[in-house]
């Protein structure tokens, strides 16, 4: 069965902190990796894609190690927007078109 | 910015009933996708569909399930008879290359009475 396990959460922080997210994946035939992050009863939105050499973006660090088929995600100086869950989300891989695979989402709640 | 839009937002129906939630994807994609999201789960791959043909499907998309894509814009998902545990939110999804991110629609509220 392909899964992806993250972090239960929720994560409480104050505004400014640094916030780390983790994620397992059991595929090991996946290639293509995100997070997503999602809205209350909105639809997932694309935050990041996740390349094995590291890839940053603003406030966001996205790390792969594929041996450990481990991904993760950190967030570096809080800000009150970025309060959301964040899926992490891998390709189903073995020659499939690309059906993605989420993780329940890791909740992240930023207090001023 | 193109964007993947839904209609309804909303659909409330009574089981057994047959319901049609309607997408139409970003203009130049190929790969086109449902999912879904029962409340409080995580997000579900249900059909994928490139070249107008289903290309992968979950063991969810069963018979009661088909797609299609009419014409060149809309992609639709029908449920034939629907039940109590179809409650979901809906989501399209649409891509433009096999290694691209997808992008989702704001999904459709699907509640069966």
């Amino acid at each position: 069965r392909k899964e992806v396990e993250q972090d239960p959460g929720p994560f409480n922080v104050p505004e400014g902190a640094t916030v780390a997210f983790n994620c397992t994946y059991s595929n090991s035939a996946s290639q293509s990796f995100f997070w997503y992050r999602q809205d209350c009863r909105k639809e997932p939105k694309l935050l990041m894609s996740v390349y094995s050499s590291g890839n940053e973006d603003g406030r966001f660090t996205a790390q792969l190690n594929r041996a450990s088929q481990y991904i993760s995600l950190l967030i570096r100086d809080s800000k009150l927007s970025d309060s959301a869950t964040y899926l992490c989300v891998v390709n189903a891989g073995g020659g499939s078109q690309g059906n993605l695979i989420f993780g329940k989402g890791t909740k992240l709640s930023v207090k001023p | 910015e193109p964007e993947v839009t839904q209609t309804p937002s909303h659909q409330v129906t009574q089981m057994g009933q047959e319901v049609i939630l309607r997408c139409v994807p970003i203009s130049n994609h190929l790969y086109f996708y449902w999912y879904r999201q029962i409340l409080g789960q995580k997000v579900e791959f249900l059909v994928s569909f490139y070249n107008n043909e289903i290309s992968e499907k979950s063991e969810i998309f069963d018979d009661q399930f088909s797609v299609e894509r009419p014409d060149g814009s809309n992609f639709t998902l029908k449920i034939r008879s629907t039940k109590l545990e179809d409650s979901a939110m809906y989501f399209c999804a649409s891509k433009s290359g096999s290694y691209n991110e997808q992008f989702f629609g704001p999904g459709t509220r699907l509640t069966v009475l």
